[in-house]
């Protein structure tokens, strides 16, 4: 059965100080895995797409990797503006739209 | 402007009234969803549509209908309301540009059912 799992539930950090989500998946064969943020009472705003094993994409201060189990969302010297929560979703190869399965998210917190 | 829009953003409502979400979105996507969200549940797929002559149910279509009017709208309506129906409510859409359904989100409605 296609899973998805965040870790962990909630991270608190300071200010500066760097640190990563996990997003361990299990699918049969990957199509795309998804990463996306989420304020409070808003919508999911889509961060980054990944494809296959080894590809990296980053944007700010945010950088997300996929290795064939998981991908991590590494943050590098947050700000207190990073503070949401961060979902990851993968799509299997031979599934359609209906089928992406979405993790319960990771609740970042950023201490100034 | 925001590329997908929702109306109404909050909307308290009553046991047994029809109630209307609507979609409308500017990304020129023919790819179109519904989901809710509730807390510890995650996000869940209610209907989606492909295109304007294609509609399906989701993973939880009990209690609710949908209309696709045109590419650019998706309503969702709830022909009548019931208190766990209380939830956050997505619109999404996506195309296939990279191989991978990449879905964009609306603002969501914050819908109440007392």
């Amino acid at each position: 059965e296609d899973q998805v799992t965040q870790s962990p539930e909630a991270l608190r950090l300071q200010e500066g100080e760097s640190s990563s989500l996990n997003c361990s998946y299990t699918v049969s064969g990957l199509r795309g895995l998804f990463w996306y943020r989420q304020d409070p009472g808003k919508g999911p705003e889509f961060l980054f797409t990944l494809y296959s094993a080894g590809e990296e994409k980053e944007k700010e201060r945010l950088k997300a990797t996929l290795t064939k189990k998981e991908s991590f969302l590494h943050i590098t010297a947050p700000k207190p503006e990073d503070s949401a929560t961060y979902l990851c979703a993968v799509q299997a190869r031979y599934s359609s739209a209906s089928k992406i399965i979405f993790g319960s998210g990771t609740r970042l917190s950023i201490r100034p | 402007d925001a590329d997908v829009t929702q109306t109404p953003r909050n909307r308290i409502t009553k046991t047994g009234k029809r109630i209307m979400l609507e979609c409308s979105q500017t990304k020129g996507h023919d790819r179109m969803y519904w989901y809710r969200q509730d807390p510890g549940l995650g996000l869940r797929l209610i209907y989606y549509s492909f295109d304007v002559k294609d509609i399906n149910k989701g993973e939880i279509s009990d209690g609710y209908s949908v209309s696709r009017q045109a590419q650019a709208k998706f309503s969702l309506s709830l022909e009548s309301a019931i208190p766990n129906q209380t939830a956050l409510y997505f619109c999404a859409t996506s195309d296939l540009a990279g191989e991978a359904d990449t879905q964009y989100f609306g603002p969501g409605t914050r819908l109440t059912v007392l």
